[in-house]
């Protein structure tokens, strides 16, 4: 098992410009989250979703946009990169209970 | 008013030294707490949880939770290198967690 697998590792972006941040996992997980990680800041939620077809937001949705159509995949959409989504993106899965799995990361940088 | 909060430090021990790393929390309905431990450039990973009050040990590591002060705890017993990390405390609400800002901990060999 893979468990959560996250790409790209490293990205660097201009202003304006956008992407996808790839997220799949194998563990046939129904939850899944996106985080972002700033210096002294902790973890903070992006979206998340409680199975396939089903998001929602989290505390820091502004900026970002999400899909889910399978159990395994679930990626982030950035559409127009600024300067203040350089971060550390994480990926988790969690069954149904408090026990997330989390991905190696995406660091992103937006110069 | 944030709903966790962690004492940010950073710690630097010796090894062999017990380690304290402490949280606050807003709500006193939360009844899932959570301790993540973080290596450099990692993702976190869970170390220990506890369900509503009490203590919990597994091996070195002792999670503690105090509701009536809304304080969560965890303890290191006998330090290693091989424990320098980020901690991070969470709380589960159901269908989302929230984390504390996490607490460096260097041990020195």
């Amino acid at each position: 098992n893979a468990g959560v697998t996250q790409t790209p590792k490293f990205r660097i972006l201009k202003i304006g410009q956008s992407m996808t941040l790839q997220c799949t996992q194998d563990m046939n997980h129904n939850y899944m989250y996106w985080y972002r990680q700033d210096p002294g800041m902790g973890l903070k939620l992006i979206y998340y979703s409680v199975g396939a077809g089903i998001t929602d937001k989290g505390e820091v949705p502004n900026g970002y946009n999400v899909s889910r159509s399978t159990t395994e995949d679930f990626p982030l959409r950035l559409e127009l990169a600024a300067p203040s989504q350089t971060s550390v993106y994480f990926c988790a899965t969690t069954i149904d209970t408090y026990e997330q799995y989390f991905g190696p990361g995406t660091r992103l940088t937006v110069t | 008013q944030k709903e966790v909060e962690q004492d940010p430090g950073p710690l630097s021990v010796p090894e062999g030294a017990i380690v304290s790393l402490n949280c606050t929390y807003s709500n006193s309905a939360f009844q899932y707490f959570m301790w993540y431990r973080q290596y450099s450039r990692k993702g976190p990973e869970l170390l220990m949880y506890t369900y509503s009050s009490g203590n919990k040990e597994d091996g070195r590591f002792t999670a503690q939770v105090d509701k009536s002060s809304k304080y969560i705890s965890l303890f290191i017993r006998d330090s290693q290198p091989s424990d320098s990390a980020t901690y991070l405390c969470a709380i589960y609400t159901g269908n989302q967690f929230y984390f504390g800002t996490g607490t460096s901990l260097t041990v020195i060999p």
